[in-house]
């Protein structure tokens, strides 16, 4: 069990530029979210995988943002056209299912890519 | 919706004092709660959680109890180290039949500890 992992750790970017990230779930666990966390703030939920599905997204992903899960494995979170808000902490989780109708998994959380938009 | 409300920082103790950081939240059903900590340059950490009503979740000598009656989940340590100095965070995770369920969090607690 090597954790979560996240690439890269940090990104400087110049306003109007697609960036990428990538996401290393711990290995068989099925289910994967994406954070954002802005200074001084909480983390925020963007989105959700299970396996290669995306299940759930929240308001906060604009039309700018898109995430995949390809092989049900890592994950990219690809942001076009990115603006200075954009800048903040992205964080991935990644959590194995628990028995339905019981309590909610443990997400295990990677490092972050932290994003500058210049 | 759902809202997790924490102490607001920054805390400053010195070593060897109780430590309290107070977190309610506002949820329907029965949510999950947790704190998480983030240490200087880490990711973030689950310290420890409570799944249900009554529940105290304790780790690495910090614990926190569930009490729906006050929806509140306030983490207390008797003797608190410099190594405790971090950013902490309330969450809850609201009840899904899946069990998978996003986290929402708190806006975080810095904490310092002066030797």
């Amino acid at each position: 069990d090597t954790g979560v992992s996240q690439d890269p750790r940090h990104k400087i970017t110049k306003r109007g530029q697609n960036v990428t990230f990538r996401c290393d779930p711990i290995s068989e666990h099925n289910r994967l979210y994406w954070y954002r966390q802005t200074l001084g703030q909480g983390p925020e939920f963007l989105t959700y995988f299970q396996n290669e599905a995306q299940l759930e997204k929240s308001r906060l992903l604009s039309d700018r943002f898109s995430a995949e899960r390809p092989k049900g494995s890592f994950s990219t979170l690809e942001i076009q056209r990115t603006e200075q808000g954009d800048s903040a902490m992205y964080l991935c989780a990644s959590s194995l299912p628990g028995l339905a109708g019981g309590p909610t998994e443990t997400q295990y959380f990677g490092p972050g890519t932290r994003l500058l938009v210049l | 919706g759902d809202s997790v409300t924490q102490m607001e920082g920054p805390v400053t103790l010195s070593e060897e004092a109780f430590l309290t950081i107070n977190c309610t939240y506002t949820a329907t059903g029965y949510p999950s709660l947790f704190w998480y900590v983030q240490y200087p340059g880490e990711g973030l950490q689950l310290l420890l959680k409570a799944t249900k009503a009554d529940d105290k979740g304790s780790n690495k000598g910090f614990e926190a109890t569930y009490r729906k009656e006050t929806t509140s989940f306030h983490l207390e340590k008797g003797s608190v180290q410099v190594s405790d100095s971090a950013v902490y965070f309330c969450a809850l995770s609201p009840y899904t039949l899946s069990s998978a369920s996003k986290i929402i969090f708190g806006s975080g607690t810095r904490l310092s500890i002066r030797p």
